[in-house]
C-alpha cells in the first residue's frame, strides 16, 4: 500500500499505558483519517483532518487525541489505554479523479492486556 | 445517522458460480459508495467506486450497481474463483461532508471452494 505509512504494525500494551500511531502520506492529499476495525466488523471512524492543522472527532473520538503537525503526517494517541481499545487501526487519505476513493494503509495491530 | 448493512455476512458458493452481493444503506442521500477486499489480517483493497450520479462501474469480473432511491448496492462477481475468497466492505460516503468520512458495513465473507 505504497503511498501511506504506518508504525507500528504491531504492539501490545498494557492497561493505562500511553502510546501514539503514526501515519505518514507521500501522496500530498490534504485530508487523512483514522478509523478502527473490531473483529468482525467494518471501520469506524476516529478522527479524520481535512487539511494541515485541522482535525475533528468521528463516530468514536472517546479515549484518543491526534495531531497534524504538517501536510503529511496525521498521528493517533492513546493516553491510557483500554482492553476496549483492542482493535486494528488504519489510516486512509483520499484518491483519484474525484479526490474521495479511500486509500488504506496497512493497518496498526493494537492489543491492550 | 447513516446506518449500512451487508447481507449475507457469510457466503459459501461452488468454483465458477455468478453471485451477488448486497449493501443496504439507510440515507440516500450520499456522495459515493465504495466496495472494497480484504484478505484475512491484511488491510483494505478498494475493488469499485461509485459516484452518487452513476448507476453502476465494471471492473473485469466486477460490477458493482447503485440504486439512491431504494438505498441498495449490489457486486455482482462472475465466474467465482478460490482467489476471490475474502471478506467484501461497502462504504458510502456522505453528501455535502467531507467524503472521507464513509461509513462501512460489517462485511459480507466470501469462501469459493474449488
Amino acid at each position: 500500500n505504497a503511498g501511506v505509512t504506518q508504525t507500528p504494525k504491531f504492539q501490545v500494551l498494557k492497561t493505562g499505558q500511553s502510546m501514539t500511531l503514526q501515519c505518514a502520506q507521500d501522496m500530498n492529499h490534504n485530508s487523512m483519517y483514522w478509523y478502527r476495525q473490531d473483529p468482525g466488523m467494518g471501520l469506524r471512524l476516529i478522527y479524520y483532518s481535512a487539511s494541515e492543522g485541522t482535525t475533528d472527532k468521528g463516530e468514536v473520538p472517546n479515549g484518543y487525541n491526534v495531531s497534524r503537525l504538517n501536510k503529511r503526517e496525521f498521528s493517533l494517541r492513546l493516553e491510557s489505554a483500554a482492553p476496549s481499545q483492542t482493535s486494528v487501526y488504519f489510516c486512509a487519505i483520499p484518491k483519484g479523479q474525484f479526490g474521495w476513493e479511500l486509500f488504506f494503509g496497512e493497518g496498526s495491530r493494537l492489543t491492550v492486556l | 445517522k447513516q446506518e449500512v448493512t451487508q447481507i449475507p455476512a457469510a457466503l459459501s458458493v461452488p468454483e465458477g458460480e455468478n453471485l451477488v452481493l448486497n449493501c443496504s444503506f439507510t440515507d440516500s442521500a450520499i456522495y459515493n459508495l465504495q466496495w472494497f477486499r480484504q484478505d484475512p489480517g491484511k488491510g483494505l483493497t478498494s475493488l469499485l467506486l461509485i459516484q452518487s450520479s452513476q448507476r453502476e462501474q465494471t471492473s473485469g469480473r466486477l460490477n458493482a450497481s447503485l440504486d439512491k432511491s431504494s438505498g441498495r448496492s449490489t457486486l455482482y462477481i462472475a465466474a467465482s474463483q478460490p482467489g476471490d475468497s475474502a471478506t467484501y466492505l461497502c462504504a458510502v460516503g456522505g453528501v455535502n461532508t467531507n467524503a472521507g468520512k464513509s461509513t462501512f458495513g460489517d462485511g459480507t465473507t466470501l469462501t469459493v471452494k474449488p
